[in-house]
């Protein structure tokens, strides 16, 4: 158990629909990281927030947009969803601020877009 | 530009044969951080190893153990006598201060029984 929760597990939405993917930082650490795994693909770096405030950007579609609130825990929203966008999506999270220490990964949000 | 290269796209092997799985990565900065990840089939990915660009002590862990080169640019991971447990997707990752962590594409093993 990596400390990193992510909800929900699963989630089968239409294309178009909107959701919105939660993750909670194990405790302590103040950057939190997205990532999308699409099937056979590698780990596509989207967003980065530390403390609240967005640090680094990546491949992340203008369809997507993310924040991390307060009490650190972090939201990634998808909107006008395409079939495209099924994919293993996760959190992780770090106490660096900038890559130095290791990541510790949620067990992902598994999305399906029929 | 920072990058990671494992060319090893799926690597099999018999139960108890040891196997190596190669990493070669790319960066300008003197100071870095490599890492190992291991994705298996149940889809979490659970970090192995940490590594900083100053040392470059040889880790062994149990059946792993690390090789890292910085004159070949290389963070080589071996796994003992495999056993079917270690069938999984094996992430190497760099990052280092203002840089965000670049993974390679993964090697996939399979230990077969």
């Amino acid at each position: 158990d990596s400390g990193v929760t992510q909800t929900p597990k699963h989630l089968i939405t239409a294309t178009g629909q909107r959701v919105t993917l939660r993750c909670s930082p194990r405790s302590g650490d103040l950057s939190v990281y997205w990532y999308q795994q699409s099937l056979d693909q590698g780990l596509q770096f989207l967003i980065q927030y530390y403390n609240g405030e967005e640090r680094a950007k990546g491949n992340i579609l203008e369809r997507f947009s993310a924040q991390q609130f307060p009490d650190l825990h972090s939201e990634l929203n998808l909107s006008s969803l395409e079939l495209g966008d099924s994919a293993l999506y996760f959190c992780a999270s770090s106490v660096e601020r900038e890559g130095a220490g290791e990541l510790f990964f949620g067990e992902g949000s598994r999305l399906t877009v029929l | 530009a920072q990058k990671v290269t494992q060319a090893q796209t799926e690597i099999s092997v018999v139960e108890k044969e040891d196997v190596t799985l190669d990493c070669v990565y790319e960066t300008r900065d003197t100071t870095y951080y490599l890492f190992w990840y291991k994705q298996p089939p149940s889809g979490e990915l659970v970090f192995l190893i940490r590594r900083n660009s100053f040392d470059e002590q040889n880790e062994i862990s149990g059946r792993y153990s690390w090789n890292f080169q910085k004159s070949t640019s290389s963070f080589n991971f071996t796994i003992t006598a495999s056993q079917v447990v270690d069938s999984a997707v094996y992430f190497c990752a760099l990052s280092n201060y203002g840089q965000n962590f670049v993974f390679g594409p993964g090697t996939r093993l399979s230990v077969l029984p």
